[in-house]
């Protein structure tokens, strides 16, 4: 079965400062990939996803994340967060042709900005 | 055009007790899928339905069961609830694949 791996489990970064944030996955298999986000009292968003073509995939509210087949990785990068960015962010994969695991999601990392 | 809805939103059951919860999926959406969050566990996939059926399982006791109408919506069912079934149990919906999902809000359910 497949698993993620989110490096951070809590960050906390001043506005205007640049993001990354860590995803690893295990699974030798094709893969979609996806990262969502959770704002304070709402409900998971769809930020990005990958599924094939160009490695470097954007998203929604300026986030984008690259695929690096070589290291299983799928991490989150956006130039210049903002106070709004504050919540969860979940990255989260699934096998393709079949879906049989349903999607696999790390365990989060919460992000605060700090205005 | 409205998002998944769940219902309902909270919900407080006894230990022992079974539960049925509901999701209606996007409008045209025929994939239903439920995943249990925990704080401790995350984000696991219990189950997914298309076209009134199973199609995927994840790996959780028998005491979890779902179905699927004819119009798509879900239930849920967990029967002999344990305390820790405590979660915020979430139904997610997509078009035809399982592959890109659109979460409803969840329904938070404790069990004393």
């Amino acid at each position: 079965a497949q698993s993620v791996s989110q490096h951070n489990h809590h960050v906390i970064l001043s506005e205007a400062a640049s993001l990354e944030l860590g995803c690893n996955y295990s699974y030798g298999g094709t893969v979609n990939l996806f990262w969502y986000v959770q704002y304070p009292g709402q409900h998971l968003q769809l930020l990005l996803k990958y599924f094939s073509g160009d490695p470097l995939v954007k998203g929604i509210k300026g986030f984008e994340a690259e695929f690096i087949k070589s290291k299983f990785s799928f991490n989150l990068r956006k130039p210049s967060v903002q106070w709004s960015d504050t919540a969860e962010y979940f990255c989260a994969v699934i096998r393709r042709g079949g879906g049989a695991d349903g999607l696999t999601f790390g365990k989060g990392t919460h992000l605060i900005i700090q205005p | 055009k409205a998002g998944v809805t769940q219902t309902p939103r909270y919900l407080i059951k006894t230990r022992g007790q079974q539960v049925t919860l509901s999701c209606s999926p996007i409008s045209g959406h025929r994939s239903v899928s439920w995943y249990q969050q925990t704080p401790g566990q995350g984000l696991q996939f219990l189950f997914e339905y298309f076209s009134e059926t199973q199609r995927n399982k994840g790996n959780f006791p028998g005491r979890f069961s779902g179905r699927q109408f004819s119009n798509s919506r879900s239930e849920m069912n967990v029967s002999t609830l344990e305390l820790g079934d405590s979660a915020l149990y979430l139904c997610a919906s997509s078009l035809e694949s399982i592959y890109e999902q659109y979460f409803g809000p969840g329904t938070r359910l404790t069990v004393t």
